[in-house]
């Protein structure tokens, strides 16, 4: 299996412009979760999807972020509009099962930078 | 409030000098532990799990165990391969299942 896919693996976008990330799971996993990851703040859940559908987007910042997942083998996660603050790693990670009962398999990021 | 704090935050080793990492925990209804490796550059990568206190997980040079407050990673003999950051994560029930990841623990071996 080629694991969890991401791309672009670096952005650069200017303040104000909408920046799109996407990631295609590793196929048979149900659920899917992205991540964002700073030196300040580690590691934050932003959202996770349970077949599909969106179970917990009480990581999102603010309305800015947005994330959608159409069908099994992809998910986005879009910014509207971007700001200096929202530059990290962002990751997408699937699991087989839920959270407690299987790891989580994680894409190698996308790199972020808004100037 | 849930916290998951590692320690140290670096630490540097000669090759085959042993040492452990910590890994604390205050979070209401644990469901289990996790902890992954992360090289530069890529995402987390899983190396344990563990469920009840007591319980012991091995995988070459490393262990790792579990308390009902803590958990250690030993690092027995290290290599430079070895040199990553390694992140300890808790799974608690919200109703839903939440991780939530400690700030993680950046390693380097010294050959």
């Amino acid at each position: 299996d080629a694991g969890v896919i991401q791309s672009p693996r670096h952005e650069v976008t200017e303040m104000g412009q909408e920046v799109t990330l996407r990631c295609k799971p590793i196929s048979g996993h149900d659920y899917l979760f992205w991540y964002r990851q700073t030196m300040m703040r580690g590691l934050e859940l932003l959202i996770y999807f349970n077949n599909n559908v969106p179970i917990d987007d009480s990581g999102m910042p603010e309305d800015r972020f947005s994330a959608k997942m159409p069908n099994a083998s992809f998910s986005t996660l879009k910014i509207q509009p971007s700001e200096p603050r929202d530059s990290a790693v962002y990751f997408c990670a699937s699991s087989l099962l839920a959270a407690y009962n299987s790891p989580l398999h994680f894409g190698n990021g996308t790199r972020l930078t808004v100037t | 409030e849930d916290q998951v704090t590692q320690s140290p935050e670096a630490l540097r080793l000669q090759e085959g000098e042993s040492s452990s990492l910590n890994c604390s925990y205050t979070v209401s209804g644990l469901r289990g532990l996790f902890w992954y490796r992360q090289d530069p550059g890529k995402g987390p990568e899983f190396l344990f799990t563990l469920y009840s206190a007591g319980e012991e997980k091995e995988k070459e040079r490393l262990k790792a165990t579990l308390t009902k407050k803590e958990s250690f990673l030993h690092i027995t003999a290290p290599k430079p391969e070895d040199s990553a950051t390694y992140l300890c994560a808790v799974v608690r029930n919200t109703g839903g299942f939440k991780t939530i990841f400690g700030a993680g623990t950046r390693l380097f071996v010294k050959a």
